[in-house]
């Protein structure tokens, strides 16, 4: 399909850790981004991913790659309160008219329980 | 440093009338962005700006929808005139020159319209 699909929801209980899934479109994207959104404000960038890399870390972070699948995934280890929020996956396409935008999913809303 | 400015946060406004966004990117950022949010929904680019020039603007509805960045910092967006369907959260987004290619994208809090 022509979407960045995302699961809507994910609930876990803090402490424990968060997975969120993202399945992207386009096998020529050259960067892949996670950009989290709390309520009324903008989106703020995570972290993001080099398509030729398959692993990246950072801190509590952890974004997988497999571009053979097209299948990109954000591992929050160790989840607070405070990571409550809208996790946006994000693919830049670099080829044709669409040429270095960034096609966003609908986000995964992550309530993490006390 | 000073992040992405957008105002007004919230605009309330009746159909048919016009609204216009102001965005101030990062200094030092010559590309620019103006992007639709529908509720539930990832945001959407309307346009692109590298300076002053707009140099991806084919998802804006030019009918309604007009931008400008004259001398290439602040930006306006305007709709004219509003329709029930534009109510929506209006993001502003910049970016500094990177050759390394990754484009690295800073997002204002936007702006809320709703349209009644």
């Amino acid at each position: 399909g022509e979407d960045v699909e995302q699961s809507l929801f994910l609930s876990v209980r803090e402490g424990d850790s968060s997975v969120i899934n993202c399945t992207y479109t386009d096998s020529s994207s050259t960067y892949l981004y996670w950009y989290k959104q709390e309520p009324g404000a903008g989106l703020q960038l995570l972290t993001y991913i080099f398509s030729n890399m398959d692993m990246k870390q950072d801190q509590r972070l952890t974004v997988l790659l497999n571009k053979k699948d097209k299948h990109l995934s954000l591992r929050i280890a160790d989840t607070q309160t405070g990571d409550s929020a809208i996790y946006f996956c994000a693919e830049k396409r670099d080829r044709g008219s669409t040429l270095g935008r960034l096609y966003f999913g609908r986000g995964t809303q992550l309530t993490v329980w006390p | 440093e000073a992040g992405v400015v957008q105002s007004p946060r919230y605009k309330i406004i009746e159909k048919k009338q016009p609204v216009a966004f102001w965005c101030n990117p990062i200094s030092g950022h010559n590309t620019l962005y103006w992007y639709l949010q529908n509720l539930g929904q990832g945001p959407e680019l309307l346009i692109r700006y590298e300076n002053e020039e707009a140099v991806d603007d084919s998802q804006l509805p030019k009918d309604r929808f007009s931008a400008e960045r004259l001398k290439g910092v602040d930006s306006t967006l305007k709709i004219q005139p509003a329709e029930l369907g534009d109510s929506a959260v209006y993001l502003c987004a910049s970016s500094p020159y990177s050759t390394s290619g990754t484009d690295t994208q800073y997002f204002g809090p936007g702006t809320r319209l709703t349209v009644l």
